[in-house]
């Protein structure tokens, strides 16, 4: 089992570009969720989505949106981008979209804007 | 608001100590809580969650609901223990969002 995967690794975007990142989930795990990571503080999320269905959503600008595709998997486009966009973004999956279900995480995508 | 509140950013103790992560919680209704754990170079894995009551590698936490606490303990420290430790506050039941801590650092030395 080789867990979540994201890829790219690693990014350098410029100010104003458009980014896709992705995400699969462990077999079986319906439920992905999103999110961002900046230096020094704690992930802070961005999407859930379960059954290709969005269930939540954070406290981030329309210039963030995700999907999820019919084999569970999931990307997030972040369109003009900024400098503060800056961040790790990480992909976490669940086998079921409960609350005290166990979240695993991917190695995350660490995106530099310049 | 929603929020957790790790108030140590960093948290030094020798080998065998007894260590305490504090965590405190702002949420009105039951919350589903966890106690997340990255170690050096390895991704963000979970430690415990307060529903589970279990103890995992000797560490245990339990939620006081009236000090709004869900602090992470450990009799006797180990030096593998050093990691960044995440408090984390799922508010929804129906779905899988977490509210995270910053985070404490814990270092263990010997």
């Amino acid at each position: 089992d080789a867990g979540v995967t994201q890829s790219p690794t690693h990014l350098i975007k410029t100010r104003g570009q458009q980014v896709t990142l992705r995400c699969s989930p462990i077999s079986g795990h319906k439920s992905v969720s999103w999110y961002q990571q900046v230096l020094g503080q704690g992930p802070q999320f961005i999407f859930q989505y379960y059954e290709k269905e969005e269930r939540g959503r954070g406290n981030f600008p329309d210039r963030f949106s995700a999907r999820q595709f019919p084999n569970y998997s999931s990307e997030l486009n972040v369109n003009a981008l900024l400098l503060g966009d800056s961040a790790l973004y990480l992909c976490a999956s669940s086998l079921t979209g409960r609350a005290d279900t166990e979240a695993f995480f991917g190695q995350g995508t660490r995106l530099t804007v310049v | 608001a929603q929020r957790v509140t790790q108030p140590e950013k960093l948290l030094s103790v020798f080998k065998g100590a007894p260590v305490e992560l504090k965590c405190n919680y702002s949420y009105s209704g039951s919350p589903e809580l966890f106690w997340y754990v990255q170690y050096s170079r390895q991704r963000l894995q979970l430690l415990l969650r307060h529903i589970s009551r279990e103890s995992i590698k000797g560490f245990t936490a339990d939620l006081n609901k009236g000090e709004t606490s869900f602090h992470l303990k450990k009799p006797f420290a180990q030096e593998e223990d050093s990691a960044m430790y995440y408090c984390a506050l799922n508010p929804s039941q129906a779905g899988t969002a977490l509210i995270f801590g910053k985070g404490t650092t814990l270092s263990v030395s010997s």
